[in-house]
Formats: C-alpha cells, sequence, structure tokens
C-alpha cells in the first residue's frame, strides 16, 4: 500500500543542522510533487514549499526561503528536508506530504540548548 | 504568498449542531481551496477539494462552498468523531494553510 515512512525523531542544538527523510513506497515516486509541512507545538499548519520530484527543483514558502533545503534521492525514492543554523522557533513536527493526499507520520524536531 | 484568515479559532458545539467556518484570502483564488481535519497526534486528513467536491469517505454531513475570496466549511449535525481541529488550504498559488479552528463539545 502506499505510504510515506519518515525518520525519527531529533534532539538538536541551536545552530546545528539536521536532514530528516520521507520515503515513499506503493507508488511511482515522480508521479507527484513532494510538500512539506510544518506544525509547531499547540500551532496550526504551516505550508513550508515543495519539490518536483521530476526535476529536482524545489519552491519555498517566503517564511521558508533562508536555512531549509529540500532534495531527493530519487533511486531511492526518498525526499530530504535540512534545516540549518537551528533555532529555538524551528521546534515542531515536520510532515511531508505527497500524491491526492499520502503523508508521513510527522518527524518531532526539537531544538533546545 | 497569499494570505489565509480563517475563522473562528475556536467553536464549541453539541452534538447534532451545525457550524461554519470560513476563510478569506488575501486574493481571488478561484475556488482552489480545500478543508482538512487534524486529531491530536495524526497527520492532518483531506474532507474536501475544489471548494466542495467531497473527497471519498468523507461523511455528506461535512460541506463547502464559496467564490472569490470568501469561503466556507460547514458540519451539519455534528458527532462526536467530529471533535478536531479544521484547516482551510488555498492551493491556487504555492499553498497557504488557514490558522484553523479548534471544534470542541459544548
Amino acid at each position: 500500500q502506499i505510504q510515506l515512512v519518515q525518520s525519527g525523531p531529533e534532539l538538536k542544538k541551536p545552530g546545528e543542522s539536521l536532514k530528516i527523510s520521507c520515503k515513499a513506497s506503493g507508488y511511482t515516486f515522480t508521479d507527484y510533487a513532494m510538500q512539506w509541512v510544518k506544525q509547531a507545538p499547540g500551532k496550526g499548519l504551516q505550508y513550508m514549499g515543495w519539490i518536483n520530484t521530476q526535476t529536482g527543483k524545489p519552491t519555498y514558502a517566503d517564511d521558508f526561503k533562508e536555512r531549509f533545503v529540500f532534495s531527493l534521492e530519487t533511486s531511492a525514492s526518498t525526499a530530504y528536508l535540512q534545516i540549518n543554523n537551528l533555532k529555538n522557533e524551528d521546534t515542531a513536527t515536520y510532515f511531508c506530504r505527497s500524491g491526492p493526499d499520502y503523508w508521513g507520520q510527522g518527524v518531532m524536531v526539537t531544538v533546545s540548548s | 504568498d497569499i494570505q489565509m484568515t480563517q475563522s473562528p479559532p475556536s467553536l464549541s458545539a453539541s452534538l447534532g449542531d451545525k457550524v461554519t467556518i470560513t476563510c478569506q484570502a488575501s486574493q481571488n483564488i478561484n475556488k482552489y481551496i480545500a478543508w482538512y481535519q487534524q486529531k491530536p497526534g495524526k497527520a492532518p486528513r483531506l474532507l474536501i477539494r475544489y471548494t466542495s467536491t467531497l473527497e471519498s469517505g468523507t461523511p455528506s454531513r461535512f460541506s463547502g462552498s464559496g467564490s472569490g475570496r470568501d469561503y466556507s466549511f460547514s458540519i451539519s449535525n455534528v458527532e462526536s468523531e467530529d471533535i478536531a481541529s479544521y484547516y482551510c488550504l488555498q492551493y491556487d498559488n504555492l499553498r497557504t494553510f488557514g490558522g484553523g479552528t479548534k471544534l470542541e463539545l459544548k
């Protein structure tokens, strides 16, 4: 069946970087773009942007044009979200989403000194 | 980016009530709005796309309407399983979520 499986929770310090993964299965990876959504604790959903899985071209929402990088490993049907120079306000759950409405389970990222 | 103003932020309803949530876009979004339900600890679930098209499996008590900049989402005959947060999402230009509405039982 169709699944998006994300990597595990992360605990990082301010200024560090991280890279989380989203592995797709059950469909052709390049049929759909991969999108990323942030949800801070107790807060709403925030659309981060998307990456074209055929060309690798990323598009970022205004709030995510600095420090955030979307990438692909197409041969492994995997998308990545890298966050550089982590800040406390990056503490959140990050979801990947693709296709008609396939979602990963979310990755909890905690940034704390 | 297009901004989406969703109201109210929270809603208290009794079982069987009808509730309505609104979203106003900062510009015309040509009916490209979807509505999501999210329960605690879970990924969002798409209920309605293109203003009023129910996804497979969405109960008929859910409905959507609107045009231009102004859109609404309703649940008639609220059931206990509807207790959740709801979000609008415009997808006319990139994507933007509304701020969300938390539906609670009165």
